[in-house]
C-alpha cells in the first residue's frame, strides 16, 4: 500500500494571499496523483489529475507540480470559497487506491 | 450534467446487511469504471471498492473484502454495493463516484453520499 502523507494538517492564510499545499507518497506514484477540495457540507471535488491538469471548470489560480514522490498544490489569490480540506490522492499503484489524511486551509 | 444518486443508507445493527445502489445520468455509464468512496463522519476519504466498465476487473479495500461487494447493471445505470457482516467501523458517508475512464481510479464526479450508521 501507498502511504500518502499531507502537509501541514492546517495551513492558515488570509484572502488574497497563496496557499501551497504539500503531498508525498510513500513511494513513486509518476504523475498519477489528483487533488480534490471538500468544502464544509460538501462532497469532495476533482481539481486537479495527472499532478498538474486541472478538471474541468476549476480555476486557473488553482495548480499543481511534481513527480514521482513529491507533489504541490498551489492556490494563488486565495477566496473565501478556497477554504476547505484538500486531500490527495494516488492512482498508479492499486489496489488499494490511496488518499492522504487532508489539508484543512482555514483563515 | 452528470448526476450520481445514492440511496439505500440507514441504521443498521452489527453483524446484518445493507445493500447501497447508485442511479447515474448524464453520461454513457457503460463507458467508464465506478467506486465506492467512504469518510467517516469527521474523518478522511477511504476507497472501498472499485469495477471497471464490464465488471472485468474487480478490487476491494482489505477492510472489506469478503465482506463488500461491489457490482454493476449497465443496463439499468446502476451501481450496487452490498455490505455484509457491518462493522461499527463501517458508519460512514458512502460516495458513489465515476472514474475518468473505462478502467480509471481517479473521480471526476461524486454523488452526495448515502450514511451508513452500524450501532447496535
Amino acid at each position: 500500500e501507498i502511504v500518502m502523507t499531507q502537509s501541514p494538517a492546517t495551513l492558515s492564510v488570509s484572502p488574497g494571499e497563496r496557499a501551497t499545499l504539500s503531498c508525498r507518497a510513500g513511494q513513486s506514484v509518476g504523475s498519477d496523483l489528483a487533488w480534490y477540495q471538500q468544502r464544509p457540507g460538501q462532497t469532495p471535488r476533482l481539481l486537479i489529475y495527472g499532478a498538474s491538469t486541472r478538471a474541468t471548470g476549476i480555476p486557473a489560480r488553482f495548480s499543481g507540480s511534481g513527480s514521482g514522490t513529491e507533489f504541490t498544490l498551489t492556490i494563488s489569490r486565495l477566496q473565501s470559497e478556497d477554504f476547505a480540506i484538500y486531500y490527495c490522492q494516488q492512482y498508479n499503484t492499486w489496489p488499494p487506491i490511496t488518499f492522504g489524511q487532508g489539508t484543512r486551509l482555514e483563515i | 450534467e452528470v448526476q450520481l444518486v445514492e440511496s439505500g443508507g440507514g441504521l443498521v445493527q452489527p453483524g446484518r446487511s445493507l445493500r447501497l445502489s447508485c442511479t447515474a445520468s448524464g453520461f454513457t455509464f457503460d463507458d467508464y469504471a465506478m467506486h465506492w468512496v467512504r469518510q467517516a463522519p469527521g474523518e478522511g476519504l477511504e476507497w472501498v471498492a472499485g469495477l471497471s466498465w464490464n465488471s472485468g476487473i474487480i478490487n476491494y479495500a482489505d477492510s472489506v473484502k469478503g465482506r463488500f461487494t461491489i457490482s454493476r447493471d449497465n443496463a439499468k445505470n446502476s451501481l450496487y454495493l452490498q455490505m455484509n457482516s457491518l462493522r461499527s467501523e463501517d458508519t460512514a458517508f458512502y460516495y458513489c463516484t465515476k472514474a475518468w475512464s473505462s478502467l480509471g481510479a481517479n473521480f471526476d464526479s461524486w454523488g452526495q453520499g448515502t450514511l451508513v450508521t452500524v450501532s447496535s
